[in-house]
């Protein structure tokens, strides 16, 4: 089993549609949470970047974490075409190595 | 501003060949990182770097792995002997210190014939 679990989709939504994203995982000393975004052929573009537990709002993207059930979130509001991209978490420990661990992404895309 | 920059973006060689990819990274950024993408595996962690320390090298999948950090800013990734499972997508990434956010290239996309 993956420390962290993401659904790949593809997920595909109306433009203006709300998006939820998710991802679980399985080690419970992680304690930095982030959401990326990746266009194809391109780098991962940091969207959200939160420690602990609570909730994060930036735009239209707010991020969730529950690190009681152990699952994190993203919520996309009014959709736009340009979403259409591949959402990662990552997450990590305090201290230590200071590498990330990714969920595997899941394919969005936002229709006309 | 600049970003992180990698070259090649694309390395296309034949099975056996060293190669070396090159990471920039942001101008300040103290840590620096590397990963690599590929459909089986999504992305994985293979090194990190604190000056040119590199006191997490724990993602090295073998001894054909090896990078080295110069002034504290570029970083090299060579291969050496490619395999065809070394096909994939090496991204580097940065930061400005412990604990804070990492910002990505866009990567070096490594094809072995």
């Amino acid at each position: 089993q993956k420390e962290v679990e993401q659904d790949p989709g593809p997920l595909s939504v109306p433009e203006g549609a709300i998006v939820s994203l998710n991802c679980t995982y399985s080690n419970s000393a992680f304690q930095y949470f982030m959401w990326y975004r990746q266009y194809s052929r391109k780098g991962p573009e940091l969207l959200m970047y939160t420690y602990s537990s609570g909730n994060k709002e930036d735009g239209r993207f707010t991020a969730q974490v529950d690190k009681s059930s152990k699952y994190i979130s993203l919520f996309i509001r009014d959709s736009q075409p340009s979403d259409s991209a591949t959402y990662l978490c990552a997450m990590k420990l305090t201290g230590g190595g200071n590498k990330l661990t990714f969920g595997t992404g899941t394919q969005l895309k936002v229709e006309l | 501003g600049a970003g992180v920059s990698q070259s090649p973006s694309n390395k296309v060689t034949e099975k056996g060949k060293d190669v070396e990819l090159r990471c920039d990274p942001i101008s300040g950024h103290t840590a620096l990182y590397w990963y690599r993408q590929s459909l089986g595996q999504g992305l994985e962690f293979l090194i990190y770097f604190q000056g040119n320390s590199a006191p997490d090298k724990s993602g090295l999948p073998s001894d054909r792995f090896s990078a080295e950090r110069t002034g504290g800013s570029v970083s090299t990734l060579t291969i050496q002997r490619t395999q065809q499972e070394d096909s994939a997508v090496y991204l580097c990434a940065s930061s400005s210190g412990t604990n804070q956010p990492q910002h990505f290239g866009d990567g070096t996309r490594l094809s072995i014939l």
